[in-house]
């Protein structure tokens, strides 16, 4: 049972312009809601998580959104950059240090 | 200040034999945990491990087992390797404070170990 559903798969983006990521889940259980970032060859590094007692999230350019009541969080990457192009992750757990699901990633090509 | 490190980077093995990998936590961690992810996928949740005792386990059979060391090091063993189990494996550590209703929830990756199985 997959419980957590990212989409797009795939994106391409131009440079400047916004990333955006969507994810669904269905545990209500679930408390604590990081993005990963991943590239080739190299593991997961996080970047951006967020708690259901907010609904947004702001650290640089990444932007987390979070709707609790539609069980859905997605990460919005601003003026995005060449250097953002690689594979991301959402991910949930709940309760501090439980294990981590993930969404099937999506991969961001930023076009220069 | 060192973060995860994971050995060997990578291996090759032939179905039906046994690996080891490991994995060093970074520095004040105490909590280890394993994940296996295929090629284009997310990673799955293979096993915890805290004070040396495995604490969670998710969806992966007997043949996948661990262990942790009093210096939170730890070790994924996997056994009559099968094609299927070729992905990349990695290690995350994290500090928790179980029972007191607060903890560090951020798990932080280590690089991973290509394992592919021929």
């Amino acid at each position: 049972q997959q419980q957590v559903k990212q989409s797009p798969q795939s994106l391409i983006v131009q440079k400047g312009g916004i990333s955006i990521i969507n994810c669904a889940y269905e545990n209500t259980a679930f408390d604590y809601f990081p993005w990963y970032q991943q590239f080739p060859g190299k593991g997961p590094a996080l970047l951006i998580a967020i708690r259901p007692d907010v609904s947004e999230k702001k650290e640089g350019r990444f932007t987390i959104s979070f709707n609790k009541s539609a069980k859905q969080f997605s990460l919005h990457i601003m003026d995005s950059q060449p250097g953002d192009s690689a594979t991301y992750f959402c991910a949930a757990s709940k309760a501090a240090g439980n294990k981590l699901t993930f969404g099937g990633g999506t991969r961001v090509l930023v076009k220069p | 200040d060192a973060g995860v490190t994971q050995s060997p980077t990578h291996l090759i093995k032939t179905r039906g034999q046994q690996v080891t990998l490991r994995c060093s936590p970074k520095s004040g961690h105490d909590t280890v945990s394993w994940y296996q992810q295929a090629l284009g996928q997310g990673p799955q949740f293979i096993f915890q491990y805290y004070e040396e005792e495995e604490r969670q386990r998710g969806n992966f059979p007997d043949r996948f087992s661990g262990h942790q060391f009093p210096n939170y090091s730890s070790e994924l063993n996997v056994n009559a390797l099968l094609l299927g189990d070729s992905a990349l494996y990695l290690c995350a550590s994290s500090s928790i404070i179980w029972g007191a209703g607060e903890g560090e929830d951020t798990q932080y990756f280590g690089p991973g170990t290509r394992l592919t199985v021929l």
